[in-house]
């Protein structure tokens, strides 16, 4: 089974801090992306990477930066928390077909 | 441009009862269409797809057709179970590698 995994499941930072959210994914996807999850709002797309060091803005990228420095491995970056970020936060990867498999979710609190 | 719309809930149906979620896409070319769901405390997961027009995707009970002509993609199960109880959320990919998410829609099956 594909598994998809992400560092903290809730995570409670304070306005100005800088947060990493980390997510693994074991299935050697090249495609792996990061969401939130906001009520009303559904998913929105903040950074997609097709390949290792490679990434494209998605359609919320304020505020935030992403890394991927080895295929499996995809974190995005908070420089500097605002309350406005509180959310969930979803990563997903893709296989070569359209299936997106995600994590768990970070629920995030910006205090 | 690309927009998901599905029915706002919360949707509420006693077990056994028939459900329907509507779902109408607007998009431009020919895109893929999916259907995820999402358990309490879980990331989402594919439930179904379908890829052209007239398609059937189908999984676990619940089926879902590819109307190009009324650009639909409902999701339908004869008969629902407290387990059936999550949040569903339609979505679309027409190319590259962005998938554009409806609000989701939160069903409670009650017993």
């Amino acid at each position: 089974d594909v598994k998809v995994t992400q560092s903290s499941r809730y995570l409670v930072k304070r306005t100005g801090e800088k947060v990493f959210l980390e997510c693994v994914q074991d299935m050697d996807h090249e495609n792996m992306f990061w969401y939130r999850q906001d009520p009303g709002l559904g998913l929105r797309l903040i950074y997609f990477s097709y390949d290792v060091k490679m990434k494209e803005k998605g359609d919320i990228p304020e505020g935030y930066s992403v890394s991927r420095e080895k295929k499996e491995r995809f974190s995005l970056i908070l420089e500097s928390a605002s309350t406005n970020q509180t959310s969930m936060y979803l990563c997903a990867s893709k296989t070569s077909t359209d299936t997106q498999y995600f994590g768990p979710g970070t629920r995030l609190t910006v205090l | 441009g690309n927009s998901v719309t599905q029915m706002e809930g919360p949707v509420t149906l006693s077990e056994e009862a028939f459900l329907t979620i509507n779902c109408t896409y607007t998009a431009t070319g020919y895109p893929s269409l999916f259907w995820y769901v999402q358990y309490p405390g879980e990331g989402l997961q594919l439930l179904l797809k379908a890829t052209k027009a007239d398609d059937k995707g189908s999984n676990k009970g619940f089926e879902a057709t590819y109307r190009k002509e009324t650009t639909s993609f409902h999701l339908e199960k004869g008969s629902v179970q407290v387990s059936d109880s999550a949040v569903y959320f339609c979505a679309l990919r027409v190319r590259g590698f962005k998938t554009i998410f409806g609000a989701g829609t939160r069903l409670f099956v009650k017993a």
